[in-house]
């Protein structure tokens, strides 16, 4: 089966702190993905990357950064967390970009 | 408008119901179709893909795909309390092009 692992479940961080959210899967998947899903506006895509070292915007980029250095693990980085980016964030991997998306099990982020 | 519409709910249905979940599109080019299950703060799961139009059937799950009218369905057939969960439908095009995913449907079987 494959995995996706998320480093946390639960954060609680302070505005302005830099936040690293570590995303890992098992599967050789070339593509992963981050989404944010909040109520109402359902998932988001904020970034994705088909290979490593590779990154593409997706729909709601700002205030984010990603890294991927290694095949296996993605990770989001909010520069300077503000309170707007209070969410559940949701990494997930797929073989290629237009088959299935197998997704962690998510880290609610509060940002105080 | 939206390129993937889905009805949010929520449904309540009582068990043992037919339940039917739709989503609409506008982009004609979408060609993989996908439906989610997510229970309450986890991470979706995926229950059902398809390819262009036509139905798949997986045990008490059936996917409808038709393209001319550019809309998906998924039906569950004696739905149980265990089948209470938001339900997303995702589609793409071919090439490399992430999924894009209806705001999903709040579905609830009483028992």
């Amino acid at each position: 089966d494959v995995k996706v692992t998320q480093s946390s479940r639960y954060l609680v961080k302070r505005t302005g702190e830099k936040v690293f959210l570590e995303c890992v899967q098992d599967m050789d998947h070339e593509n992963m993905f981050w989404y944010r899903q909040d109520p109402g506006l359902g998932l988001r895509l904020i970034y994705f990357s088909y290979d490593v070292k590779m990154k593409e915007k997706g729909d709601i980029p700002e205030g984010y950064s990603v890294s991927r250095e290694k095949k296996e693990r993605f990770s989001l980085i909010l520069e300077s967390a503000s309170t707007n980016q209070t969410s559940m964030y949701l990494c997930a991997s797929s073989y290629r970009t237009n088959t299935e998306a197998f997704f962690g099990q998510g880290t609610r982020l509060t940002v105080v | 408008q939206k390129e993937v519409e889905q009805d949010p709910g929520p449904l309540s249905v009582p068990e043992g119901a037919i339940v039917s979940l739709n989503c609409t599109y506008s982009n004609s080019a979408f060609q993989y179709f996908m439906w989610y299950r997510q229970y309450s703060r986890k991470g979706p799961e995926l229950l059902m893909y398809t390819y262009s139009s036509g139905n798949k059937e997986d045990g008490r799950f059936t996917a409808q795909v038709d393209k001319s009218s550019k809309y998906i369905s998924l039906f569950i057939r004696d739905s149980q309390p265990s089948d209470s969960a938001t339900y997303l439908c995702a589609m793409t095009l071919s090439g490399n092009t992430p999924l894009v995913f209806g705001k999903g449907t709040r579905l609830s079987v009483i028992a």
